[in-house]
């Protein structure tokens, strides 16, 4: 079946470094990618999305890219800030069920100033 | 917009009572509304997906008996967790879409149960 494998965390940086969160995925036929992001006391946001391979989602510094060869969709930020500590999920919906999300087991993300 | 709420937040309950969680979109009509179950440092689980005006289609493992969703209108869906019992404490999170906005799904905040 489908599956969603991310990098465990606890992940913490100091203020302006770079960011990788690895995602790996193991689908059938061409899924959907994501990444979501869960604030401390919300619900959970859709950050980027890429829908086919070689895109690349990329929405308030972060970025990612569908690479099929290597089923990864790693997140990326160039640097980093206090306000981007949260939980990051990677998720896909496959091609057949385009609405059923798989998720990964998250990463918290703790940014210090 | 793209707001969904869920109510209560938090809550604790006795074993063997029943507990109704609300979710509801604030201002689009959510033609399909999803229920999850996250446990503690893990991933979020679909248990059910369910469509206004029809029966839930539930993950294989979900008691459906256990778990009663009900979809009744575009903007509310209910989860009721019956005789629950502590291994049914977890995090609920639902969440909505809407046809036209390429089946994104807008996410709630969550409620806690606890069952002593």
């Amino acid at each position: 079946g489908n599956s969603v494998t991310q990098m465990e965390g606890p992940v913490t940086l100091s203020e302006e470094a770079f960011l990788t969160i690895n995602c790996t995925y193991t689908a059938t036929g061409y899924p959907s990618l994501f990444w979501y992001v869960q604030y401390p006391g919300e619900g959970l946001q859709l950050l980027l999305k890429a829908t086919k391979a070689d895109d690349k989602g990329s929405n308030k510094g972060f970025e990612a890219t569908y690479r099929k060869e290597t089923t990864s969709f790693h997140l990326e930020k160039g640097s980093v800030q206090v306000s981007d500590s949260a939980v990051y999920f990677c998720a896909l919906s496959s091609a057949q069920g385009a609405q059923k999300l798989v998720f990964g087991q998250g990463t918290r993300l703790t940014i210090n100033p | 917009g793209a707001v969904v709420s869920q109510h209560p937040s938090r809550v604790i309950c006795k074993s063997g009572t029943s507990v109704k969680i609300e979710c509801r979109s604030l201002d689009f009509q959510a033609t399909t509304m999803f229920w999850y179950r996250q446990f503690p440092k893990q991933s979020l689980m679909l248990m059910a997906t369910s469509n206004e005006g029809s029966k839930a289609t539930y993950e294989q493992g979900v008691e459906k008996d256990k778990f009663l969703i009900n979809h009744a209108s575009l903007t509310l869906s209910t989860l009721t967790v019956t005789s629950a019992h502590p291994e049914d404490s977890s995090f609920y999170i639902c969440s909505a879409s809407r046809q036209g906005v390429n089946n994104e799904q807008f996410f709630g905040p969550g409620t806690r149960l606890t069952v002593l």
